[in-house]
Parts: C-alpha cells; sequence; structure tokens
C-alpha cells in the first residue's frame, strides 16, 4: 500500500461533461503530481503541486485543471470530456522533489 | 524523437532467467526512475538513481550517465515479475520533476 489514495476507481461519463478526480497524498508528503496513460500515448506528466501551489505544468490540456487544498488532498477537474479522454489518471506524491513517487490506484475514466 | 527509449518492448522469458531491460535517454538528467506497472494497473516505483548502481532483493538497477544508459536487471526472475516495467526521467533539475516516460518493456515469466 502505497499510502496514496485515489477516488473514484471508475468513472464513466458521457461527452461534454465535467468530472472530478480526487487524489489524498501519503501522509506528511507536500508534492502532489497527476498522470494520464491512455493507450495512444502512454504514461504522460500533467500538473504537480507543492503544498498548495502550482509548482510544475506538463501536457495538461485547457479544459483541464488542479488544485492542492490546504489539507494537501488535490483535485484533477476535467471539463468538455472528449472521448480521447478516456484513460487512466494517476495521481503521486513525495516527499521532496529529489524523493521517489510514491502512487495511487488510479482513477480509469471511460468517456462515451 | 522520444527522449526516452526502451528495449525490448516485449520480452518472454522461462522462470530462473536473468532478465535485462534497457532505458536510453537523450537528455541531461539528474536522475532516472525505473517503475513496474501490474496487469491490474498499479504503479509502483522501483528505484530512483542517479549514479552507479542500486540493488533491492532480486533487482538491480545501473545507470552510465556519460553513456544516458540504464539497465534494470532480474535475477532469478518469477511468474510474479511478469509486468511492465518502464523508465522515466525528468526534465528539470529536481529529480522526480515533469517526468517524460519511456513505452514500457512488457516482461512476461513463464512457469
Amino acid at each position: 500500500d502505497s499510502g496514496v489514495t485515489q477516488t473514484p476507481k471508475h468513472l464513466i461519463t458521457a461527452t461534454g461533461q465535467r468530472v472530478t478526480l480526487r487524489c489524498s497524498p501519503r501522509s506528511g508528503d507536500l508534492s502532489v503530481y497527476w498522470y494520464q496513460q491512455s493507450l495512444d500515448q502512454g504514461l504522460q506528466f500533467l500538473i504537480q503541486y507543492y503544498n498548495g501551489e502550482e509548482r510544475a505544468k506538463g501536457n495538461i490540456l485547457e479544459r483541464f485543471s488542479a488544485q492542492q487544498f490546504p489539507d494537501l488532498h488535490s483535485e484533477l477537474n476535467l471539463s468538455s470530456l472528449e472521448l480521447g479522454d478516456s484513460a487512466l489518471y494517476f495521481c503521486a506524491s513525495s516527499g521532496g522533489f529529489q524523493s521517489p513517487l510514491h502512487f495511487g490506484n488510479g482513477t480509469r475514466l471511460t468517456v462515451t | 524523437k522520444n527522449e526516452v527509449e526502451q528495449s525490448p518492448q516485449n520480452l518472454t522469458a522461462q522462470e530462473g532467467e536473468f532478465i535485462t531491460i534497457n532505458c536510453s535517454y537523450s537528455v541531461g538528467i539528474s536522475a532516472l526512475h525505473w517503475l513496474q506497472q501490474h496487469p491490474g494497473g498499479g504503479i509502483v516505483s522501483l528505484f530512483m538513481l542517479s549514479s552507479g548502481k542500486k540493488k533491492h532483493g532480486r533487482l538491480i538497477a545501473t545507470i552510465n550517465i556519460q553513456e544516458k544508459h540504464s539497465s534494470l536487471h532480474i535475477t532469478a526472475s518469477h511468474p510474479r515479475d511478469s509486468a511492465v516495467y518502464i523508465c522515466a526521467v525528468p526534465l528539470s533539475n529536481f529529480g522526480n520533476e515533469k517526468l517524460t516516460f519511456g513505452t514500457g518493456t512488457r516482461l512476461t515469466i513463464i512457469p
């Protein structure tokens, strides 16, 4: 058990809808990272937060946004969903910028 | 061109065999990650290394910074080692930030 909790495990929704994915980091970890894993693009870094502030941005679409709350949990919001957004979304946390990552079990999003 | 290239893409071996998975990268890096993704989808970080060699149980990871190459070795392979192994490097001066990932090596160990 990595200590990182992601909810929900599965999400099925329709095109054009909006969903929120939630991540609770390992106790004490200040950094939270979001990744997308799709069949055609593989794993891609989306965005990183550190202690409530955006720290680094990757290949995150404008339709997607994230935030980290004072209790350090993070949410990834995906809006105007398209079929191509169907993917596994992983959250990870770490205790520092040079520390190993601890991954959650992912949220499988299916857009129909 | 991908910043991270892995080989082979697929590897099938008999139980007990010595396994080597390779990763080459094209950018200067502060660290390299080896991840394991099980058939159920979960990802586990195996190693994060910036030089030399690290060992954990039957797994060994090595890195050659000058040649921009890393290898993951599995000794005495077992069917439970069957998984996808992914190499990742940071596009940042910090070891775990802005990771870019290889496409993975799918390892199948036959009993």
